[in-house]
């Protein structure tokens, strides 16, 4: 069976230093990836998608970047926080076909100070 | 206007009341359709997908009006432990990307 896993689940950390939060599905093969945020009593935003290796398409511009160095991994980055980048950090995989769901890991709460 | 619209809510019912939430969405060549549940600082998970001729899992249904591009999904029974947030999702033909609606929170009370 599939899975997906994403880490660190917490994570606090000061204005201006660097981001990585890394995700890796198992089970699966060339999946559509996903980066989403979600702020405080907000949607989910996508952030970032990949649908295959190398290939990444941005849908907000913003202080993060992100990349796909493998088939199943997916890492999330930034090289300095702001304040505003607070927020819970979900990474999602889906079949990238019709009628198919997304599936998430268990989300990176980050706390920027 | 947003692609995924629902009403934020709260929706605030009793034990065993029946509860409806809608969700609009712009874009006629979407192709899937589900809805999501996600707790208190939780990942969002599949509650059930939304065919075209309507389905139903236990005491939840869920319904596709194409013409008005519209969702729905009806709880039935409500329990304590519906309370969370329903998020709507529709993905598009082409690129197979999940588009979130805000979410509809439940709080069923006793």
């Amino acid at each position: 069976s599939q899975t997906i896993h994403q880490w660190p689940a917490t994570l606090v950390q000061p204005v201006g230093s660097p981001l990585s939060l890394e995700c890796t599905v198992e089970g699966t093969s060339n999946p559509n990836l996903y980066w989403y945020r979600q702020a405080a009593g907000r949607g989910l935003q996508l952030l970032f998608y990949s649908v295959g290796i190398g290939q990444i398409s941005s849908e907000v511009p913003q202080n993060l970047s992100a990349s796909r160095p493998q088939d199943r991994q997916f890492i999330l980055s930034s090289k300095k926080l702001l304040l505003s980048d607070s927020g819970f950090y979900l990474c999602a995989w889906s079949a990238g076909i019709q009628n198919t769901e997304a599936f998430f890991g268990q989300g990176t709460r980050l706390t920027v100070v | 206007r947003k692609e995924v619209e629902q009403d934020p809510g709260p929706f605030n019912v009793p034990e065993g009341a029946t509860v409806a939430f809608n969700c609009t969405y712009s874009n006629s060549a979407s192709q899937s359709f589900f809805w999501y549940r996600q707790d208190c600082r939780k990942e969002p998970k599949l509650l059930m997908s939304v065919y075209s001729s309507g389905n139903e899992d236990g005491r939840f249904t869920a319904q596709l009006n194409r013409a008005s591009q519209y969702i729905s999904l009806l709880i039935r029974d409500s329990k304590l432990s519906d309370s969370a947030t329903y998020l709507c999702v529709v993905v598009s033909g082409g690129s197979y990307i999940p588009t979130f609606g805000r979410g509809t929170s439940l709080i069923v009370h006793p």
